[in-house]
């Protein structure tokens, strides 16, 4: 089955920063590529996704970047705000079949 | 719209005990799954339903139970828990299966003693 391996599993960085969270896959049939963002406490919610006929995405301050050759996809946060402190997981799915798969989760602290 | 609702959203079992987690969904979403999720260990997935009537195991299926009769509920049933079941349980529901947006429930802690 697919397994999807994520880093780093915490990052702190400044308010105003950038953030780089990155996921390696295994399955090359793997066809979509979603990340959740977990608050303390919460439920995990999509924040967006990408599908592998893109190569990028991007929605405000959040970008995905998938490279299918590689086999990896990254998520990228610009200008870091508190409130986007959380665990984010990164996940794929093959094609076919209804098995996703997380990561282990990257914790991010934004420090004001 | 309640969404995914999931009950209890606390458990205290003890080893042997059974217990059903119960999970409902009013967005007439087909795919419904279960994970469970462990520190340092991400989301697993137990189970998975892609329509009433029709379910699968997913990564962890083993110690669990999972049926279909409705559209709308996907109950997970421990038959005899036991310690390493002491997690947080997620129900989710996707409208267009794992390539569109999974909505979870806010979760249910079970621990095991």
């Amino acid at each position: 089955g697919e397994n999807v391996e994520q880093h780093p599993s915490t990052l702190s960085v400044q308010e105003g920063d950038s953030a780089v969270i990155k996921c390696t896959y295994s399955d090359s049939a793997s066809n979509y590529f979603p990340w959740y963002k977990q608050e303390l406490g919460k439920r995990p919610q999509l924040i967006i996704d990408i599908r592998s006929n893109v190569g990028e995405k991007k929605d405000q301050r959040i970008a995905v970047t998938l490279n299918k050759t590689a086999k990896h996809f990254s998520l990228h946060i610009t200008e870091t705000q508190p409130e986007d402190s959380a665990v984010y997981f990164c996940a794929a799915s093959p094609s076919g079949n209804n098995d996703m798969r997380f990561g282990a989760g990257t914790r991010l602290t934004v420090k004001p | 719209n309640a969404g995914v609702t999931q009950t209890p959203k606390f458990q205290v079992l003890k080893t042997g005990q059974s217990m059903t987690l119960q999970c409902a969904q009013d967005m007439n979403h087909e795919y419904m799954s279960w994970y469970r999720q462990d520190p340092g260990m991400g989301l697993r997935l137990i189970h998975y339903s892609v329509g009433a009537g029709i379910t699968d195991q997913g990564e962890v299926p083993n110690g669990y139970n999972v049926s279909r009769s409705t559209t709308e509920d996907f109950p997970l049933r421990l038959l005899s828990a036991a310690p390493s079941q002491t997690s947080v349980y997620f129900c989710a529901s996707s409208l267009s299966g794992v390539t569109g947006e999974l909505f979870f429930g806010e979760g249910s802690r079970l621990t095991v003693l």
